[in-house]
């Protein structure tokens, strides 16, 4: 049973950063991306990037170019997904979700989703 | 960048409907085009993939279709499960895209 496992809500400050695990199980870790998707409130969903587990390679989305940090640890198939300098409306749940290799993939299992709120 | 345009952003149905979604992509995807179901503080649920693709589990009065640039997710007799938010995914080239979602109410 393919299984992704998110780590807990955050509350963080203004400026600082967050960093969300996602923990895989159930399937060949290093065959799959893991992609970062959020959701503001009131939102619709919103892609943040992938991490290709085998290779470390990734793309992130240019938005978030220079904020947010996607790493990997195969030695505990878990995938981590960094976003710093924090804003007001960086609040969202952010979901891990999977999906195969090279073009037109498809996320079909997925974290629980985290909650990250940034206040003051 | 791709742009996705979906329509309509709401609409409102009965119990037994049949319910149509668009997405237009502006440029072109082949079928690179995917469809989730996303219900308020669940996890989002992949119903179609490559456009007509049914994902094993999906009830099969879903269904995917496309037409030169314009994709079309169909719910043949919407059931009360079905109330949801449903959003496209192009998946063709880097910037993935969501469409804007289209929020699927009771009448």
């Amino acid at each position: 049973q393919v299984h992704l496992v998110q780590s807990g809500a955050e509350v963080k400050n203004p400026g600082a950063s967050v960093k969300v695990s996602c923990k895989a199980a159930g399937y060949t870790f290093t065959d799959y991306y893991i992609h970062w998707v959020r959701q503001a409130p009131g939102q619709g969903l919103e892609w943040m990037g992938w991490i290709s587990p085998d290779t470390g390679g990734r793309i992130y989305e240019t938005k978030f170019e220079g904020r947010v940090t996607m790493t990997t640890d195969t030695s505990n198939s878990t995938v981590y997904m960094e976003l710093s300098k924090l804003r007001s409306d960086d609040t969202a749940v952010f979901y891990c979700a999977r999906s195969g290799v090279g073009t037109g993939y498809f996320l079909d299992y997925w974290g629980q989703g985290t909650l990250v709120t940034v206040s003051s | 960048d791709i742009q996705m345009t979906q329509s309509p952003s709401s609409l409102s149905a009965s119990v037994g409907d049949r319910v149509t979604i668009t997405c237009r992509a502006s440029q072109y995807i082949g079928n690179y085009l995917n469809w989730y179901q996303h219900k308020p503080g669940k996890v989002p649920n992949l119903l179609i993939y490559a456009a007509s693709s049914l994902q094993s589990g999906a009830p099969s009065r879903f269904s995917g279709s496309v037409s030169g640039p314009d994709f079309t997710l169909t719910i043949s007799s919407l059931q009360p499960e079905d109330f949801a938010t449903y959003y496209c995914q192009q998946t063709s080239r880097t910037p993935v895209i969501f469409g804007q979602g289209t929020r699927v109410e009771i009448k």
